[in-house]
């Protein structure tokens, strides 16, 4: 079953904790994105990584941190310096060569206890 | 600031009409506008792409209309049904990142 694949569907944070969010993929995709969605706000970038070991800030990675460790794998942590992190979450995967389609996976809808 | 500008809001439309979405840009690095379909608590899913050197994309139902001198572009969904209701939203790359406008709410009533 190919696909991405995130993880939990729905997660809780106390004030002052760090969670993380699981994204996964069997595309073999190089490059991968989380975003974040908030009603009527669209899907704002706020990490992306074209490459293993190698990552970027995008629009709103304040608050936030991520690690690409290997080429199936890119978690992303939510810190406690991140005020307002309830949100819908999602990963993407694009694909190589020429189409730059992204790809995304079912999401994680952050919510603050 | 948001780079892709999308219109309307939301739209309400009879079974059977045509939904009309717009999406206007300014950066004329952008070199590939994809439309995505969203269902609520779903991820986006890629409905139709165009390039900038095509003026008009059809897919089924669906069809992009693109003006580059305007840089302006359209998705029209022709003979609405209830199933296409959902959230569309417009999109435009560089390099590897994608900007998306703000979505647009479709609700087609039978």
């Amino acid at each position: 079953d190919g696909g991405i694949t995130q993880s939990p569907k729905y997660l809780f944070r106390k004030e002052g904790q760090n969670v993380t969010l699981s994204c996964e993929q069997n595309l073999n995709h190089d490059a991968m994105y989380w975003y974040r969605q908030d009603p009527g706000q669209g899907l704002r970038l706020i990490y992306y990584s074209q490459i293993v070991n190698d990552f970027q800030k995008g629009d709103i990675a304040e608050g936030y941190s991520v690690s690409r460790e290997k080429k199936e794998s890119f978690p992303l942590t939510v810190t406690s310096a991140q005020k307002n992190p309830t949100a819908f979450y999602l990963c993407a995967t694009q694909s190589d060569g020429g189409r730059k389609t992204q790809y995304f996976g079912p999401g994680t809808r952050l919510l603050v206890l | 600031q948001q780079q892709v500008k999308q219109s309307p809001q939301s739209l309400i439309v009879q079974k059977g009409g045509i939904s009309i979405i717009n999406c206007a840009y300014e950066n004329t690095a952008f070199d590939y506008f994809p439309w995505y379909q969203q269902f609520p608590g779903k991820g986006p899913a890629l409905l139709i792409a165009i390039r900038p050197d095509v003026s008009e994309k059809k897919e089924g139902r669906f069809t992009i209309s693109f003006n580059k001198s305007a840089k302006q572009f359209s998705l029209h969904i022709m003979d609405s049904q209830p199933g296409d209701s959902a959230t569309y939203f417009c999109a435009a790359s560089s390099d590897y990142k994608l900007s998306f406008g703000a979505g647009t709410t479709v609700t087609v009533r039978a």
